[in-house]
């Protein structure tokens, strides 16, 4: 059974870089097209994507997001990472990593549990 | 590009049927069958009820349907039950390749 688990640092000072894992278990993250996501919520607020990556390595990023944030994969680990650079408070949020139902999808069937990450001095 | 819209809140008590509208543009919900719906519960993570429009996973009751016209999308869980209470959240892939998501609705069982 596929599982996702994200990791990193739960504080971030603001115009610092956000960094997250996502260790994927139960599965190879190149055993298919699927696509491998980011997706954020703030406290009390709804879910916003940040953007997947596919094996290939060919990556998609939400448009409001872009100039600051990068995704990769490390085939090696089975895992994948985001980057999101200059934080402020606003990026205060539960990260959640996410792979998709099928191949090139654009659905997230399977979630981590989620990591709570605070923007604050 | 913009959320999609969602109603903030819908109810309906145990037994009955309620809808949650998902609306967007040509360039996102009414140009591709790519809409996905999600239930989640709080402080949990978000589980996809919907995917393509109106398929669903296995392990998902058939008490969730999901269908599209236009550039409107729609969710509808019949024979309502407790645990269905849920914050639902709609989703469509767009004509920038990129995902996005409503602003969510808050369903309460009444």
């Amino acid at each position: 059974q596929l599982q996702l688990q994200e990791s990193g640092s739960g504080l971030v000072k603001p115009s610092q870089t956000l960094s997250l894992t996502c260790a994927v278990s139960g599965g190879s993250i190149s055993s298919g097209a699927y696509s491998w996501s980011w997706i954020r919520q703030p406290p009390g607020k709804g879910l916003e994507w940040i953007g997947y990556i596919y094996d290939s390595g060919s990556t998609y990023y939400n448009p409001s997001l872009q100039s600051r944030v990068a995704i990769s994969v490390d085939r090696s680990k089975n895992q994948f990472s985001l980057n999101l650079s200059s934080v402020t408070a606003a990026d205060t949020a539960v990260y959640y990593c996410a792979r998709s139902h099928g191949y090139y999808g654009y659905d997230w069937a399977c979630w981590g549990q989620g990591t709570l990450v605070t923007v604050s001095s | 590009q913009s959320a999609l819209t969602q109603p903030a809140s819908v109810s309906g008590s145990p037994g009955q049927s309620i809808t949650i509208s998902c609306t967007g543009t040509n360039s996102d919900v009414g140009g591709y069958n790519y809409v996905s719906w999600y239930q989640q519960h709080p402080g949990k993570a978000p589980k996809l009820m919907i995917y393509d429009v109106s398929n669903r996973p296995s392990g998902i009751s058939n008490r969730f349907s999901g269908s599209k016209s236009g550039n409107t999308a729609s969710l509808t869980i019949s024979g309502l039950q407790a645990e269905d209470e849920a914050d639902y959240y709609c989703s469509s892939y767009t004509s920038s390749s990129t995902v996005v998501f409503g602003g969510g609705t808050k369903l309460t069982v009444l």
